[in-house]
């Protein structure tokens, strides 16, 4: 079956300090979905990126198709961004995602 | 714009106990799914639904009953609680024209 490796697991910053997370897929990519989650809550959908490069503010995932991945952007981190962000992906015929393990951010003032 | 709803947002029962948790959207959405969230792990599927009265089992569906009587809504039935299923419940949504899919507040059970 798809398998997902999600990476880094968890990432510590200085506010201000950028941050990249990668997923990577074992099969053909077919799009891509980015969430953040609070500890507690819900899942918050940042982006829903088939191919190429999407920016919203300080945010911004690129996906690319061929070479199976996708990555998120965050730029100037500020502590609320502070939680985990999941990658997933839907299968090829009907649309179950397939989630990364998360990249639990911390970020300090 | 459309919302999910979750009920209730926090569901606590005894142990062997039959337990309902319900979702609803008005996004129209055609595909509705039941996942759940173990602390500090990621999402499995429980049950999807690619329309009204449809049910389809996920990877984790031994112990669960779902039911999808209107396009709208997407129940969760735990058949008997265990203390080893205390989790979040997150039900999502899409479109037939997207994989995009969106997710509820959640259900936070506890099994006592």
């Amino acid at each position: 079956g798809q398998q997902v490796q999600q990476s880094p697991a968890s990432l510590v910053l200085q506010e201000g300090e950028n941050a990249e997370l990668q997923c990577n897929f074992s099969t053909s990519l077919n799009s891509m979905q980015w969430f953040y989650q609070r500890p507690g809550g819900s899942l918050v959908s940042l982006f829903y990126n088939p191919s190429g490069t999407k920016q919203s503010g300080r945010l911004t995932s690129t996906t690319v198709i061929k070479e199976r991945r996708s990555s998120l952007h965050i730029s100037s981190s500020q502590t609320t961004d502070s939680g985990t962000y999941l990658c997933a992906m839907p299968p090829q015929v009907v649309g179950q995602l397939t989630f990364g393990s998360g990249t639990r951010l911390q970020v300090y003032a | 714009g459309g919302i999910i709803t979750q009920t209730p947002k926090f569901l606590i029962g005894q142990e062997g106990q039959k337990l309902t948790l319900k979702c609803q959207q008005n996004f129209n959405h055609d595909t509705m799914y039941w996942y759940r969230q173990d602390s500090g792990k990621g999402l499995r599927l429980i049950y999807y639904s690619i329309t009204e009265n449809d049910l389809q089992k996920g990877d984790l569906s031994e112990g669960y009953d779902a039911s999808r009587e209107k396009k709208s809504s997407f129940s969760l039935t735990v058949t008997s609680a265990q203390k080893n299923e205390m989790a979040v419940f997150l039900c999502a949504s899409r479109t037939g024209g997207s994989y995009e899919q969106y997710f509820g507040p959640g259900t936070r059970l506890t099994v006592l």
